[in-house]
């Protein structure tokens, strides 16, 4: 199992600003993951943020406005850039092992609203 | 490509009453299945996970899952409903790319609402 720390937990920011959001994990992982779930809907994968090199976007995500890094195995940042009303939502980091039977982790998510 | 569907956006069951969720799925080869629980303001946790082996699949909480390939059903059940078990419900399929990668795809969401 993995304990997921992310921060912050909720913020209030004003449109055309930046937010950066940290995930922080317990322990070693081989992958990293952030969602996007906007109010009362499922999740929308943003990209895979990948150790040592740029991360890998879903389609409609880009990185100007999503840059991410991940410099290590245990910790990674979402920015959220030149934000607008639509980017309000929930933000998640998740987090999973190699392996297709293992089940996935998630923090508690970031709950954004741009005003 | 891989899809999964929840068919049903909240479901009402009184405590103490037994609960069922809905999911089916459609997969191109072996089905890697899940269900996860969000609890208000919380990110989603795991509540069990069908591989292979035994049809039905007990997880945290008293959670089961009836996988069924001849319907292309994963239907998550509890015997009796608790207040407690009031959250947002998640079926999620593995997808394997051409890659090698693989990711999660989630459901709409069920919203389960025990009533006391």
């Amino acid at each position: 199992s993995a304990v997921i720390s992310q921060k912050p937990s909720r913020d209030i920011c004003q449109r055309g600003t930046s937010l950066t959001i940290q995930c922080q994990v317990d322990s070693q992982v081989t992958m990293m993951f952030w969602y996007r779930q906007q109010p009362g809907q499922s999740l929308t994968l943003i990209a895979t943020a990948n150790q040592g090199s740029e991360a890998t976007y879903e389609s409609g995500f880009v990185i100007d406005k999503f840059p991410i890094s991940r410099p290590n195995l245990t910790f990674s940042t979402l920015t959220v850039s030149n934000m607008s009303p639509e980017d309000s939502s929930i933000y998640l980091c998740s987090v999973e092992w190699a392996n297709m039977n293992t089940e996935a982790f998630f923090g508690q998510g970031t709950r954004l609203t741009v005003v | 490509a891989q899809s999964v569907a929840q068919p049903e956006d909240q479901v009402n069951v009184a405590e103490g009453n037994p609960l069922t969720v809905k999911c089916t799925y459609s997969v191109s080869g072996n089905p890697y299945l899940f269900w996860y629980v969000q609890y208000p303001n919380r990110g989603l946790q795991f509540l069990l996970k069908y591989i292979t082996g035994d049809n039905l699949v007990k997880g945290s909480y008293g959670f089961e899952a009836e996988f069924n390939k001849s319907q292309t059903s994963f239907h998550l059940k509890k015997p009796s409903a608790l207040v407690s078990d009031s959250a947002l419900y998640f079926c999620a399929v593995r997808d394997i790319e051409g890659s090698g990668t693989y990711k999660y795809i989630f459901g709409t969401g069920t919203r389960l609402k025990v009533l006391a």
